[in-house]
């Protein structure tokens, strides 16, 4: 069965500090893979995904995240954090079919002024 | 749009009650999924459906239930309560058609469920 581990349970950053949250899946084949944020109080958002192609893929809000299919890794980044991005953030990779996503365990990011 | 809509937001259930919770989606979608959240475990599939009339266990389905009568409504039902069901349930729903929007799920903002 396919897996998503994420390293870092809670990651504690200052405003403009860069921000990278691991992810890792188990399925060696053809994978689909996103990250989804859950700002306090809001329910969950997609933030980008990955289907093929170009291995760095850009979201919303700055968010990039690279596929490196060698180490079955898929890595959230963003250069310079604000505030506002405090939240809860989920890997999810696609599992069979009828689009069911298996998450990861989330990274909770606190960002201070 | 609402969106992904989902009753009650909180609710405190004694061990060996029934609920049932409610959720709406006013999208079209054909795809809908209940999940739980637990801290530290991220999110669990318990059921989806994929449209009316057509359901399929999840990862953790023991305990629940549900039904699809319409497009819009797939409610889950908590039938004999536990306090492993302590968590947040989330419903989510997709457009099953095109790869554009494929894995991309709307969610309801959660259900708090506390079984004492």
């Amino acid at each position: 069965a396919q897996s998503v581990s994420q390293h870092n349970h809670h990651v504690i950053l200052s405003e403009a500090a860069s921000l990278e949250l691991g992810c890792n899946y188990s399925y060696g084949g053809t994978v689909n893979l996103f990250w989804y944020v859950q700002y306090p109080g809001q329910h969950l958002q997609l933030l980008l995904k990955y289907f093929s192609g170009d291995p760095l893929v850009k979201g919303i809000k700055g968010f990039e995240a690279e596929f490196i299919k060698s180490k079955f890794s898929f890595n959230l980044r963003k250069p310079s954090v604000q505030w506002s991005d405090t939240a809860e953030y989920f890997c999810a990779v696609r599992s069979g079919g009828y689009n069911k996503l298996i998450f990861g365990a989330g990274t909770r990011l606190a960002v201070h002024p | 749009n609402a969106g992904v809509t989902q009753t009650p937001k909180f609710r405190i259930l004694k061990i060996g009650q029934s609920m049932t919770l409610q959720c709406a989606q006013d999208m079209n979608h054909n795809y809908m999924y209940w999940y739980r959240q637990d801290p530290g475990m991220g999110l669990k599939l318990i059921y989806y459906s994929v449209g009316a009339g057509i359901t399929d266990k999840g990862e953790v389905p023991n305990g629940y239930n549900v039904s699809r009568s319409t497009t819009e409504d797939f409610p889950l039902r908590l039938e004999l309560a536990a306090p492993s069901q302590t968590s947040v349930y989330f419903c989510a729903s997709t457009d099953a058609s095109g790869r554009a929007k494929a894995g991309e799920l709307f969610f309801g903002e959660g259900s708090r469920l506390t079984v004492l």
